[in-house]
């Protein structure tokens, strides 16, 4: 069983569209990562949180510890959103455990 | 600029060898990581270093070692005995405790063994 377990598998939205991707996660955890995967494959950290509500630019990552569950939204998206972002949370004690990935794909 | 190299991007290696994957930082990071990623699969650890001459097991530890012999370097040795070393392979770091900071990634290594 995935401890993480992210929603949906694969997103293709139109440009100006509000995106939201979901993340559960089964146990306990310390701090969760959103991180953002480029078809090159190199990965870049978006957030780090362990409560409540992040904003950057046109990202936001929002954290529900209750409910085991963080969300990702970004507004007005653009293609040079595409890529795949990733769910990372930290368990307590010191390794980090990966969503499988959510590929978005932005169109013109 | 600070950040992370790995390198080669691309390996090439027969079934039987030893292959030696680099990731150098410059960001005075402590903890540094390599990761596997395959496709369908979230990312699993393979070793973590959070210290100098110290590392520690991944889940996926067994036919890959490491060393830390320096801050800024820590270097992956897939062994002959990994059943399945064909991967894409990602270093990161962070600066303090796991957990605390960020994680910093390179570029990966995609290596592929014939």
């Amino acid at each position: 069983k995935n401890e993480v377990e992210q929603s949906p598998q694969n997103l293709t939205a139109q440009e100006g569209e509000f995106i939201t991707i979901n993340c559960s996660y089964s146990v306990g955890i310390s701090a969760l990562h959103w991180l953002q995967q480029h078809p090159g494959g190199g990965i870049v950290s978006l957030f780090m949180l362990s409560s409540g509500k992040k904003k950057h630019g046109r990202l936001i990552a929002t954290i529900n510890i209750q409910e085991k569950h963080s969300s990702l939204h970004i507004t007005a998206s653009h293609p040079r959103d595409s890529a795949v972002y990733i769910c990372a949370v930290l368990l307590t004690g010191n390794q980090f455990y990966f969503g499988t990935g959510t590929s978005l794909t932005v169109i013109p | 600029d600070g950040g992370i190299t790995q390198s080669p991007k691309y390996l090439f290696r027969k079934e039987g060898q030893n292959v030696t994957l680099s990731c150098e930082q410059n960001l005075n990071h402590d903890a540094m990581y390599w990761y596997r990623q395959d496709p369908g699969q979230g990312l699993r650890l393979i070793y973590y270093s959070q210290i100098v001459n110290d590392f520690q097991k991944g889940d996926i530890a067994e036919g890959y070692s490491v060393s830390r012999e320096k801050k800024e370097s820590f270097p992956l040795t897939v062994t002959s005995a990994q059943k399945n070393p064909t991967a894409f392979y990602l270093c990161a770091s962070s600066m303090g405790r796991i957990g605390d900071s960020p994680l910093h990634f390179g570029n990966g290594t995609r290596l592929t063994v014939t």
